[in-house]
């Protein structure tokens, strides 16, 4: 079956510094890929999507990039903040599957 | 406006107690899921619905009932609550598209068995 696999956490950086959280994903046929955020206290909540192979999502400076040839969308960012502090969590899904396959998460901490 | 709101935000009962959480989605979405996240923030799918349909059931004992009275609506309730169902419990809804199917949760209701 479907499934994702991302970096064990906890990933604690300085604040300015460069964050790569890993995620590779084992799939039939081409899913969609996403990362979500749950930030203390609340729900997760979409950061950014990819719908095809070589497709790049972006938002609020964070980026990950559909890579078919080895599997994986891993989420960057050139200079975290202290309100970058949550949870990551990587998913994909098929269109009309009506499920999502989550990864495990990964916590950041950023110290500032 | 809430997209997917839940209550009640906090829940704490006894051991053997039945509870129920509500979940209302305002996104005019088809689908609608439950699910379950430790204290590890491990999400677990519990049940998914379509149309008011239960389509997906992931080996969830029986204690636990899913009702859909209506699309924008998916209540839990929970039967005779052991310790290990304290956990936090999220609702979300979403509407299966060619561009992927993005899921939106709602806050989430943080369980303590007793």
């Amino acid at each position: 079956g479907d499934s994702v696999t991302q970096m064990e956490g906890p990933v604690t950086l300085s604040e300015e510094a460069f964050l790569t959280i890993n995620c590779t994903y084992t799939a039939t046929g081409y899913p969609s890929l996403f990362w979500y955020v749950q930030y203390p206290g609340e729900g997760l909540q979409l950061l950014l999507k990819a719908t095809k192979a070589d497709d790049k999502g972006s938002n609020k400076g964070f980026e990950a990039t559909y890579r078919k040839e080895t599997t994986s969308f891993h989420l960057e960012k050139g200079s975290v903040q202290v309100s970058d502090s949550a949870v990551y969590f990587c998913a994909l899904s098929h269109t009309g599957g009506f499920k999502t396959i989550f990864g495990a998460g990964t916590r950041l901490f950023v110290k500032a | 406006d809430t997209a997917v709101s839940q209550t009640p935000k906090y829940l704490v009962t006894q051991m053997g107690n039945d509870k129920s959480i509500k979940c209302e989605q305002n996104l005019g979405h088809d689908t609608m899921y439950w699910y379950k996240q430790d204290s590890k923030k491990f999400l677990k799918i519990m049940f998914s619905y379509n149309n008011k349909e239960l389509i997906i059931n992931e080996t969830v004992p029986n204690r636990f009932s899913p009702k859909s009275p209506d699309k924008a609506h998916l209540n839990l309730h929970i039967n005779s609550l052991e310790l290990g169902d304290s956990a936090v419990y999220f609702c979300a809804s979403s509407q299966d598209t060619q561009r992927g199917n993005e899921q939106f949760f709602g806050p989430g209701t943080r369980l303590t068995v007793l």
